[in-house]
């Protein structure tokens, strides 16, 4: 079964650009999350859609907006970008949020450079 | 509150060797889950366990070994004979349902395994 899948890899922008990623989930899982990755804060959660709607949001500004399709892929959108937006961005799946832990399978996440 | 503290910043063991890589936790809830995730150079996140707060039993994968204690609050990962293909940046994760499906990282173990 492939993995969860993300693009693109690596992307370069400038401030004030937006920019939107994509993560398609592993097939089966309904549930799409986000996290961002940055050396000095560590993984933070962005949020998380199951069944097209958004379940929870971490503690981001209203630039870090996403949605999810009826095929479960998912996309994430920041809009005016600044430099400390720069990190690698994760995208994870699961089977759905009612389903035990709902053991969460990261996708190899894209890195985004704002220069 | 929820918070995962991962003490060892950065580890360094010699190929063979054992290696402990330490996990605390705080929540005020009775139930939850908690994980170990590892992330190589590549970065992408590599689910390792899965533990529910109710089941308190020690696991052994090959040479990977997880310690849960409820009364310590601790969820340690032993590597057993430490394998140049160890090393890699290892989470500790928790999620609490009540909290919505997010998963909250500490900040990680570098583990560097030399021949």
């Amino acid at each position: 079964k492939a993995g969860v899948t993300q693009t693109p890899r690596y992307l370069i922008k400038t401030r004030g650009q937006q920019v939107t990623l994509s993560c398609s989930p592993i097939s089966g899982h309904r549930s799409v999350s986000w996290y961002q990755q940055t050396p000095g804060q560590g993984l933070q959660f962005l949020f998380e859609y199951f069944s097209e709607t958004q379940r929870n949001k971490g503690n981001f500004p209203g630039r870090f907006s996403g949605r999810q399709f009826s095929n479960s892929r998912s996309e994430m959108n920041v809009s005016t970008l600044e430099l400390g937006d720069s990190a690698l961005y994760l995208c994870a799946s699961s089977r759905s949020p009612g389903q035990g832990a709902g053991t969460q399978y990261f996708g190899p996440g894209t890195r985004l450079t704002v220069l | 509150a929820q918070k995962v503290t991962q003490a060892q910043t950065e580890i360094s063991v010699v190929e063979k060797e054992d290696v402990t890589l330490d996990c605390v936790y705080e929540t005020r809830d009775t139930t939850y889950y908690l994980f170990w995730y590892k992330q190589p150079p590549s970065g992408e996140l590599v689910f390792l366990i899965r533990r529910n707060s109710f089941d308190e039993q020690n696991e052994i994968s090959g040479r990977y070994s997880w310690n849960f204690q409820k009364s310590t609050s601790s969820f340690n990962f032993t590597i057993t004979a430490s394998q140049v293909v160890d090393s890699a940046v290892y989470f500790c994760a928790l999620r609490n349902p009540n909290s919505g499906y997010a998963l909250n990282f500490g900040k990680g173990t570098s583990l560097l395994v030399t021949p």
